[in-house]
Protein backbone atom coordinates (compact mmCIF):
# COMPACT_ATOMS: atom_id res chain seq x y z
CA UNK A 1 0.00 0.00 0.00
CA UNK A 2 1.74 3.10 -1.03
CA UNK A 3 -1.74 5.42 -0.36
CA UNK A 4 -1.21 8.88 1.43
CA UNK A 5 -4.61 10.24 2.01
CA UNK A 6 -5.74 14.06 2.27
CA UNK A 7 -8.36 15.88 3.86
CA UNK A 8 -10.50 17.92 2.77
CA UNK A 9 -10.48 17.21 -1.42
CA UNK A 10 -11.34 20.96 -2.18
CA UNK A 11 -11.56 23.85 0.48
CA UNK A 12 -12.79 27.17 0.85
CA UNK A 13 -11.98 29.82 3.29
CA UNK A 14 -12.18 33.65 3.99
CA UNK A 15 -9.40 35.74 5.25
CA UNK A 16 -10.44 35.77 9.12
CA UNK A 17 -11.49 32.08 9.29
CA UNK A 18 -9.19 29.18 10.67
CA UNK A 19 -8.43 25.90 9.17
CA UNK A 20 -6.98 22.60 9.16
CA UNK A 21 -5.81 19.94 6.52
CA UNK A 22 -4.84 16.66 7.15
CA UNK A 23 -2.68 13.80 5.88
CA UNK A 24 -2.49 10.02 6.94
CA UNK A 25 0.23 7.56 5.80
CA UNK A 26 0.29 4.38 7.24
CA UNK A 27 3.45 3.17 5.18
CA UNK A 28 5.52 3.41 8.42
CA UNK A 29 7.20 6.33 6.70
CA UNK A 30 9.05 8.77 9.46
CA UNK A 31 9.56 11.58 6.62
CA UNK A 32 6.40 13.87 5.62
CA UNK A 33 6.58 16.70 3.81
CA UNK A 34 3.82 19.73 2.45
CA UNK A 35 3.91 21.39 -0.60
CA UNK A 36 2.39 24.24 -1.99
CA UNK A 37 1.61 24.16 -5.76
CA UNK A 38 0.00 26.88 -8.03
CA UNK A 39 -1.03 26.11 -11.35
CA UNK A 40 1.28 24.73 -14.14
CA UNK A 41 4.13 25.54 -11.66
CA UNK A 42 5.93 22.71 -9.92
CA UNK A 43 5.57 21.72 -6.44
CA UNK A 44 7.19 24.23 -4.13
CA UNK A 45 8.60 22.62 -0.80
CA UNK A 46 7.23 24.33 2.47
CA UNK A 47 7.77 21.59 5.57
CA UNK A 48 9.63 18.89 6.26
CA UNK A 49 9.21 16.73 9.42
CA UNK A 50 11.74 14.00 10.66
CA UNK A 51 10.47 11.69 12.63
CA UNK A 52 8.01 13.82 13.98
CA UNK A 53 10.59 16.73 14.50
CA UNK A 54 9.91 19.73 12.45
CA UNK A 55 13.32 19.28 10.51
CA UNK A 56 12.62 21.81 7.21
CA UNK A 57 10.35 25.28 7.13
CA UNK A 58 11.14 27.03 4.19
CA UNK A 59 10.95 30.17 5.47
CA UNK A 60 7.22 30.17 5.00
CA UNK A 61 4.78 32.97 6.73
CA UNK A 62 3.31 31.72 10.46
CA UNK A 63 0.35 32.13 8.74
CA UNK A 64 0.79 28.35 7.90
CA UNK A 65 1.59 26.35 10.91
CA UNK A 66 2.80 22.72 9.99
CA UNK A 67 1.74 19.93 12.57
CA UNK A 68 2.64 16.44 13.33
CA UNK A 69 0.94 14.54 16.59
CA UNK A 70 2.27 10.95 14.86
CA UNK A 71 4.15 9.31 12.73
CA UNK A 72 1.05 8.71 10.57
CA UNK A 73 -0.51 11.75 10.98
CA UNK A 74 0.21 15.56 9.30
CA UNK A 75 -1.71 18.69 9.73
CA UNK A 76 -1.48 21.86 8.21
CA UNK A 77 -3.00 24.86 10.06
CA UNK A 78 -4.57 27.76 8.28
CA UNK A 79 -5.22 31.21 10.13
CA UNK A 80 -6.11 34.69 7.98
CA UNK A 81 -4.85 33.49 4.67
CA UNK A 82 -4.41 35.43 1.85
CA UNK A 83 -5.81 34.72 -1.53
CA UNK A 84 -2.65 34.80 -3.18
CA UNK A 85 -2.34 32.07 -0.94
CA UNK A 86 -4.47 29.67 -3.22
CA UNK A 87 -3.27 26.92 -4.89
CA UNK A 88 -2.91 23.07 -4.25
CA UNK A 89 -1.59 21.55 -1.03
CA UNK A 90 0.36 18.19 -1.29
CA UNK A 91 1.55 15.93 1.26
CA UNK A 92 4.19 13.09 0.57
CA UNK A 93 5.76 10.75 2.57
CA UNK A 94 9.11 8.90 2.44
CA UNK A 95 10.32 5.72 4.01
CA UNK A 96 13.48 8.37 5.59
CA UNK A 97 14.67 12.12 5.07
CA UNK A 98 17.97 12.50 3.36
CA UNK A 99 18.87 8.81 2.04
CA UNK A 100 19.72 8.89 -1.44
CA UNK A 101 17.38 7.07 -3.33
CA UNK A 102 14.37 7.64 -0.81
CA UNK A 103 11.30 7.97 -2.54
CA UNK A 104 8.27 10.53 -1.98
CA UNK A 105 4.92 9.30 -2.03
CA UNK A 106 2.13 12.42 -2.61
CA UNK A 107 -1.31 12.30 -1.85
CA UNK A 108 -4.14 13.88 -3.75
CA UNK A 109 -3.90 17.24 -2.68
CA UNK A 110 -6.08 20.04 -1.34
CA UNK A 111 -7.48 22.49 -3.72
CA UNK A 112 -7.69 25.44 -1.38
CA UNK A 113 -9.44 28.99 -2.18
CA UNK A 114 -9.01 31.95 -0.26
CA UNK A 115 -11.80 34.87 -0.46
CA UNK B 1 19.57 27.84 -5.38
CA UNK B 2 19.83 24.85 -7.24
CA UNK B 3 17.92 24.70 -10.44
CA UNK B 4 16.75 21.88 -12.55
CA UNK B 5 15.52 22.91 -16.20
CA UNK B 6 13.18 21.21 -18.17
CA UNK B 7 13.13 20.96 -21.87
CA UNK B 8 10.97 21.44 -23.39
CA UNK B 9 8.21 23.04 -21.47
CA UNK B 10 5.47 21.75 -23.84
CA UNK B 11 4.88 18.77 -26.00
CA UNK B 12 1.70 18.32 -28.26
CA UNK B 13 2.07 15.27 -30.15
CA UNK B 14 -0.19 12.90 -32.53
CA UNK B 15 -0.75 9.21 -30.70
CA UNK B 16 1.65 6.58 -31.56
CA UNK B 17 5.12 9.55 -31.95
CA UNK B 18 8.15 9.51 -30.27
CA UNK B 19 9.25 11.73 -27.78
CA UNK B 20 11.96 13.00 -25.36
CA UNK B 21 12.06 15.11 -22.37
CA UNK B 22 15.32 16.47 -20.64
CA UNK B 23 16.07 17.78 -17.27
CA UNK B 24 19.64 19.45 -16.52
CA UNK B 25 21.21 20.66 -14.04
CA UNK B 26 24.47 22.32 -13.03
CA UNK B 27 24.71 20.37 -9.41
CA UNK B 28 25.11 17.06 -8.85
CA UNK B 29 22.18 14.75 -7.36
CA UNK B 30 22.18 11.83 -5.26
CA UNK B 31 19.17 10.40 -6.82
CA UNK B 32 16.31 11.87 -9.66
CA UNK B 33 12.49 10.90 -9.26
CA UNK B 34 10.76 11.35 -12.22
CA UNK B 35 6.73 12.17 -12.08
CA UNK B 36 3.47 12.45 -13.89
CA UNK B 37 0.53 14.97 -12.25
CA UNK B 38 -2.64 14.85 -13.95
CA UNK B 39 -4.57 18.01 -13.44
CA UNK B 40 -5.92 18.43 -9.89
CA UNK B 41 -3.87 15.32 -8.71
CA UNK B 42 -0.66 14.80 -6.96
CA UNK B 43 2.20 13.98 -8.68
CA UNK B 44 2.81 9.87 -9.16
CA UNK B 45 6.21 8.48 -8.89
CA UNK B 46 7.13 6.58 -12.21
CA UNK B 47 11.12 6.20 -11.77
CA UNK B 48 13.94 6.31 -9.30
CA UNK B 49 17.56 6.46 -10.86
CA UNK B 50 20.85 6.34 -8.85
CA UNK B 51 23.68 5.14 -10.35
CA UNK B 52 25.56 7.56 -13.00
CA UNK B 53 24.53 6.31 -16.52
CA UNK B 54 21.74 3.96 -14.80
CA UNK B 55 19.10 3.36 -17.50
CA UNK B 56 15.58 2.04 -16.66
CA UNK B 57 12.72 0.63 -18.33
CA UNK B 58 9.19 0.83 -17.05
CA UNK B 59 6.95 -0.26 -20.66
CA UNK B 60 7.38 2.06 -23.13
CA UNK B 61 9.28 4.65 -20.88
CA UNK B 62 12.80 4.45 -21.11
CA UNK B 63 14.67 6.70 -18.40
CA UNK B 64 18.46 7.24 -18.30
CA UNK B 65 20.47 9.32 -15.60
CA UNK B 66 23.34 10.88 -16.83
CA UNK B 67 27.09 9.89 -15.98
CA UNK B 68 28.07 13.01 -14.09
CA UNK B 69 24.92 12.86 -12.08
CA UNK B 70 23.41 16.45 -13.07
CA UNK B 71 20.80 15.53 -16.22
CA UNK B 72 18.14 12.85 -17.36
CA UNK B 73 16.20 11.78 -19.69
CA UNK B 74 12.50 10.74 -20.21
CA UNK B 75 12.03 9.17 -23.52
CA UNK B 76 8.48 8.11 -24.40
CA UNK B 77 8.09 5.82 -27.49
CA UNK B 78 4.71 5.24 -29.03
CA UNK B 79 2.77 7.72 -26.50
CA UNK B 80 -0.62 7.23 -26.51
CA UNK B 81 -3.10 9.95 -25.03
CA UNK B 82 -3.26 7.94 -21.86
CA UNK B 83 0.56 9.29 -21.52
CA UNK B 84 -0.95 12.96 -21.67
CA UNK B 85 -0.44 15.03 -18.38
CA UNK B 86 2.63 17.17 -16.38
CA UNK B 87 6.03 15.45 -16.29
CA UNK B 88 8.82 16.40 -13.23
CA UNK B 89 11.89 15.46 -12.80
CA UNK B 90 12.85 16.04 -9.09
CA UNK B 91 16.57 15.68 -7.71
CA UNK B 92 17.79 14.62 -4.37
CA UNK B 93 19.77 17.26 -3.02
CA UNK B 94 20.63 17.80 0.64
CA UNK B 95 17.93 16.20 2.29
CA UNK B 96 15.11 17.43 -0.01
CA UNK B 97 13.60 16.91 -3.04
CA UNK B 98 14.25 19.79 -5.83
CA UNK B 99 11.56 19.71 -8.83
CA UNK B 100 12.52 20.79 -11.93
CA UNK B 101 10.53 23.25 -14.22
CA UNK B 102 7.61 20.48 -15.83
CA UNK B 103 6.80 19.92 -19.17
CA UNK B 104 3.38 19.63 -20.56
CA UNK B 105 2.47 16.39 -22.55
CA UNK B 106 -0.47 16.40 -24.70
CA UNK B 107 -1.14 12.97 -26.93
CA UNK B 108 -3.75 13.66 -29.04
CA UNK B 109 -5.40 10.42 -30.51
Amino acid sequence: DTEVTQTPKHLVMGMTNKKSLKCEQHMGHRAMYWYKQKAKKPPELMFVYSYEKLSINESVPSRFSPECPNSSLLNLHLHALQPEDSALYLCASSLTQGTPGYEQYFGPGTRLTVT
Amino acid sequence: TQLLEQSPQFLSIQEGENLTVYCNSSSVFSSLQWYRQEPGEGPVLLVTVVTGGEVKKLKRLTFQFGDARKDSSLHITAAQPGDTGLYLCAGDHTDKLIFGTGTRLQVFP
